[in-house]
């Protein structure tokens, strides 16, 4: 079946060291997201891509980067990890292909601390 | 930039009773899309319904349903005979077509289906 991971699950860093999450989907799907949720503020958007070699910068992406080099993967990449940074992360993805509208699908998250 | 605020960050309810969670939301838009997602206790983000904003007939899914009031720019849940599993936190989430495929998340309410 085909589905969508992270990894790690769960990942304890320092500050100022890098760290990169991992995202892979096996949909075939053009976009994919990376949200961050923190308590009391739902889930922001990280950064996100509509397909190969296109990313973007959504509400919060200060900090984080990201590259799409295939149609499976989105990692995203704290630079310089910051206490702030500690959070739940998500990934998403949608086909692509109807427009606006497409349901997004998401991963199981990664649970990041950084101490 | 859109906004969507839950009003209610916790509520209970009886098991087989029903409950219904409020969604306002702010756009200046015609056409977009309001969704409802549902977050266990594992974490995992599961579409529980989806509503395109030129439908004016309310979607359902199973004991799933919701009360769409463009004027009102109101999006609630109503969940029927509620069942242990429905415990989790629910999460109303807006896509315009000016964002692209983007989703801008409330901040959840937090449901308990009491025994």
């Amino acid at each position: 079946d085909a589905e969508i991971t992270q990894s790690p699950r769960h990942k304890i860093t320092e500050t100022g060291r890098q760290v990169t999450l991992a995202c892979h989907q096996t949909w075939n799907h053009n976009n994919m997201f990376w949200y961050r949720q923190d308590l009391g503020h739902g889930l922001r958007l990280i950064h996100y891509s509509y397909g190969v070699h296109d990313t973007n910068k959504g509400e919060v992406s200060d900090g984080y980067s990201v590259s799409r080099s295939n149609t499976e993967d989105l990692p995203l990449t704290l630079e310089s990890a910051a206490s702030s940074q500690t959070s739940v992360y998500f990934c998403a993805s949608s086909e692509g292909l109807a427009g606006v509208g497409e349901t997004q699908y998401f991963g199981p998250g990664t649970r990041l601390l950084v101490l | 930039a859109q906004t969507v605020t839950q009003s209610q960050p916790e509520m209970s309810v009886q098991e087989a009773e029903t409950v219904t969670l409020s969604c306002t939301y702010d756009t200046s838009e015609n056409n977009y899309y309001l969704f409802w997602y549902k977050q266990p206790p594992s974490r995992q983000m599961i579409l529980v319904i989806r509503q395109e904003a030129y439908k004016q007939q309310n979607a359902t899914e199973n004991r799933f349903s919701v009360n769409f009031q463009k004027a009102a720019k109101s999006f609630s849940l109503k969940i029927s005979d509620s069942q242990l599993g429905d415990t989790a936190m629910y999460f109303c989430a807006f896509m315009g077509q000016a964002a692209g495929n983007k989703l801008t998340f409330g901040g959840g309410t937090r449901v308990l289906v009491k025994p």
